[in-house]
C-alpha cells in the first residue's frame, strides 16, 4: 500500500530534551515536506527536500532540523523543544515540483 | 499577513444541498490551487486542483471554480453528503524560487454536513 508514515503519533515531552520525529514515503517521491498545523494558521511548511542531500527552509524553520540521506525517509528534529512547538506535524510527498501532496496521519506533540 | 485566507472557519449544510467553501488569495505569483480534505485524526488528503488558465475543473461532485481578477477561488460539492463533513484547506503554489514552487495553505472550513 503506498504511504507516507510518521513516528510516533504522539509525544510528550520536557522542554530541552531532543527528539526526532521519523518520516517515511514506500512511493519513490522527489519532494517531501514538514508541516505544523496550528489553529486558525493551517498548515505552515518547515522544511521540504527536493531529491537526497536537499533540503531547504519553508516558512518557519527555526528550532527545527531534518536531513534527507536516503531518499524514503525524512526525520524531523527538534534538538532543544519549546512549549510553543507544541502542535500536530504533518509530513508529505509528492513526485512533482507542483502539485498533489501525500500526507502522513500526523504526530501530535506536546512540550510541556 | 495570510497569503491564503479562507474567512468562514466554519459551514453547515443540509444533506443533498450545495455546499460553497471559499479561499481568497494575495500574491498574483500563485498559479495553482488545490483543495484537501481532513478527516479528525488523519492526514490531508488532496480533493482537487486547478491551474490558472483554466477557471473552472470538475471531479464528479466537486467543482472548483477560479476568478484570477478577483484573486478567488471556491469549491463546490454538489449533492452534500454526511461523508463530506470534514475541514478543507485551500492551497496555493507559485514559482517563488527557481527549483522549487512553495505552497501556502489557508487556515481550513470546517463543513458539517447535516442528514
Amino acid at each position: 500500500e503506498a504511504q507516507v508514515t510518521q513516528n510516533p503519533r504522539y509525544l510528550i515531552t520536557v522542554t530541552g530534551k531532543k527528539l526526532t520525529v521519523t518520516c517515511s514515503q514506500n512511493m519513490n517521491h522527489e519532494y517531501m515536506s514538514w508541516y505544523r498545523q496550528d489553529p486558525g494558521l493551517g498548515l505552515r511548511q518547515i522544511y521540504y527536500s527536493m531529491n537526497v542531500e536537499v533540503t531547504d527552509k519553508g516558512d518557519v524553520p527555526e528550532g527545527y532540523k531534518v536531513s534527507r540521506k536516503e531518499k524514503r525517509n525524512f526525520p524531523l528534529i527538534l534538538e532543544s523543544p519549546s512549549p510553543n512547538q507544541t502542535s500536530l506535524y504533518f509530513c508529505a510527498s509528492s513526485p512533482y515540483r507542483v502539485g498533489e501532496q501525500f500526507f502522513g496521519p500526523g504526530t501530535r506533540l506536546t512540550v510541556l | 499577513d495570510q497569503q491564503v485566507k479562507q474567512n468562514s472557519p466554519s459551514l453547515s449544510v443540509q444533506e443533498g444541498r450545495i455546499s460553497i467553501l471559499n479561499c481568497d488569495y494575495t500574491n498574483s505569483m500563485f498559479d495553482y490551487f488545490l483543495w484537501y480534505k481532513k478527516y479528525p485524526a488523519e492526514g490531508p488528503t488532496f480533493l482537487i486542483s486547478i491551474s490558472s488558465i483554466k477557471d473552472k475543473n470538475e471531479d464528479g461532485r466537486f467543482t472548483v471554480f477560479l476568478n484570477k481578477s478577483a484573486k478567488h477561488l471556491s469549491l463546490h460539492i454538489v449533492p452534500s453528503q454526511p461523508g463530506d463533513s470534514a475541514v478543507y484547506f485551500c492551497a496555493a503554489s507559485g514559482q517563488m524560487k527557481t527549483s522549487y514552487d512553495k505552497v501556502i495553505f489557508g487556515p481550513g472550513t470546517s463543513l458539517s454536513v447535516i442528514p
